[in-house]
């Protein structure tokens, strides 16, 4: 079944503690991007990634992190959370054509306190 | 730049009556439409998408959307709601480069 996976589903934790955010797809796309989603702001990207190591900000990059070492992995990493990144996040991923729709994942709710 | 808008942020409507979700979009090019929807606690999801050819979309679910051109716009319709389309609808719009704008979503609460 073709699929984003992503993990953890749910998170709570503490300011200033790392954590990684996974997210796998098996549909050998190219395209990968992280959203988070916020009341009354809809979706905003953070990162996206064209290919295996390649890399660029979205429109709300700060204090996040990506790397894309496998064409199937796109973890999002924030380093140092704060309250202010408490959401909904989104991975999501295409073929590399700007008029394939996306495949979502289940959503990622992280909570930072 | 591109950019989408969608004008309710909320509609809601009686079950088994007719909607119409709204969505403008602005670009100085040829543009790639899509309509998303995400029941509650689920993930985004293609309702359908305009690519080229008739300006009339069907979808799944028995939704159809229509592009616009000269009004730029790409409204969702629905001529009958039943209980399960309550769920939050999400314009966007590609000019067909690797960026994708999404609108801020409108939620459908459908009324028995």
């Amino acid at each position: 079944e073709a699929q984003v996976t992503q993990n953890p589903r749910y998170l709570i934790t503490v300011t200033g503690k790392k954590l990684t955010v996974t997210c796998s797809q098996n549909m050998n796309h190219e395209y990968m991007s992280w959203y988070r989603q916020d009341p009354g702001l809809g979706l905003r990207q953070i990162y996206y990634s064209m290919n295996v190591e390649v890399t660029d900000k979205g429109d709300v990059p700060e204090g996040y992190k990506v790397s894309r070492k496998e064409k199937r992995n796109f973890p999002l990493i924030l380093e140092s959370p704060s309250p202010n990144q408490t959401s909904l996040y989104f991975c999501a991923s295409s073929f590399r054509q700007g008029h394939q729709p996306q495949h979502f994942g289940d959503g990622t709710r992280l909570s930072i306190l | 730049a591109q950019s989408v808008t969608q004008l309710d942020s909320q509609v809601p409507v009686f079950e088994e009556a007719p909607v119409e979700l709204r969505c403008n979009y602005s670009s100085s090019v040829s543009v790639y439409l899509f309509w998303y929807v995400q029941y509650p606690n689920q993930g985004l999801q293609l309702l359908l998408k305009y690519l080229s050819g008739s300006t009339l979309v069907k979808g799944i679910n028995g939704f159809e959307a229509e592009f616009n051109k000269s009004q730029t716009s790409f409204h969702l319709r629905k001529p009958s709601v039943h209980i399960s389309d309550t769920a939050e609808y999400f314009c966007a719009v590609s000019e067909g480069d690797d960026k994708i704008i999404f609108g801020k979503g409108t939620r459908l609460h459908i009324l028995p």
